[in-house]
């Protein structure tokens, strides 16, 4: 069964930094373009950030320089370095092969 | 940054044909802004219905189609269901690989 799990969300203040973790079962995370989308509460989609097979590396503007998607090719594991966390970061995380596949996401809340 | 526009809204009655459509700022969708069409319901992550304007996955009802139309990317669905309502997202990419979604649209089946 093809499924991707992220975890690494919870409640962060303003500036701190969190890493968010997505593990993929049935599915090869480097042989495919894996995306983090985030939907703020109540919100529409928001696409953050993407990286190839071939490992480049895109963000959406209001992420850029803050965040940093990674993989771990042994562990078939996707990553997002969050640094400098602000409020209007707080949203539902998922990762997704967005041609197929997404995880069920994890919530991330920046707040004092 | 393009601006990717949907409808807010749309109602219709059960087994009518509707058509969603989703357009871009910076003038006709083509095959080359590889569109997507996902559904989200309440409490749900989303799952993709079409991707490259037309494909389908295994998961996706042949009551959806993806197409072009009018120089915007639409997704028609062929007799509306209640299982059906829910929130969709189309997503087109552009150049420098930075993709942009729609707002989204509601659809109600009563």
């Amino acid at each position: 069964e093809v499924q991707l799990v992220e975890s690494g969300g919870g409640l962060i203040q303003p500036g701190g930094s969190l890493r968010l973790s997505c593990a993929a079962s049935g599915f090869t995370v480097s042989s495919n373009y894996m995306s983090w989308v985030r939907q703020a509460p109540g919100k529409g989609l928001e696409w953050v950030s993407v990286i190839h097979s071939g490992g480049s590396t895109y963000y959406a503007d209001s992420v850029k320089g803050r965040f940093t998607i990674s993989r771990d090719n042994s562990k078939n594991t996707l990553y997002l370095q969050m640094n400098n966390l602000r409020a209007e970061d707080t949203a539902v995380y998922y990762c997704a092969s967005l041609h197929s596949t997404w995880g069920q996401g994890t919530l991330v809340t920046v707040s004092s | 940054q393009a601006v990717v526009t949907q409808e807010p809204s749309l109602t219709v009655s059960p087994g009518v044909t509707v058509t969603l459509t989703c357009g871009s700022s910076t003038g006709a969708v083509t095959s080359g802004h590889y569109p997507y069409w996902f559904q989200q319901k309440p409490g749900q992550a989303p799952r993709t219905l079409i991707y490259d304007t037309s494909n389908k996955n295994s998961w996706t009802p042949a009551r959806f189609s993806g197409s072009l139309l009018g120089g915007k990317a639409a997704l028609t669905l062929s007799g509306a269901q209640p299982e059906d309502e829910a929130d969709y997202y189309c997503l087109l990419s552009y150049s420098g690989a930075r993709p942009v979604f729609g707002g989204g649209t509601k659809l109600t089946v009563l």
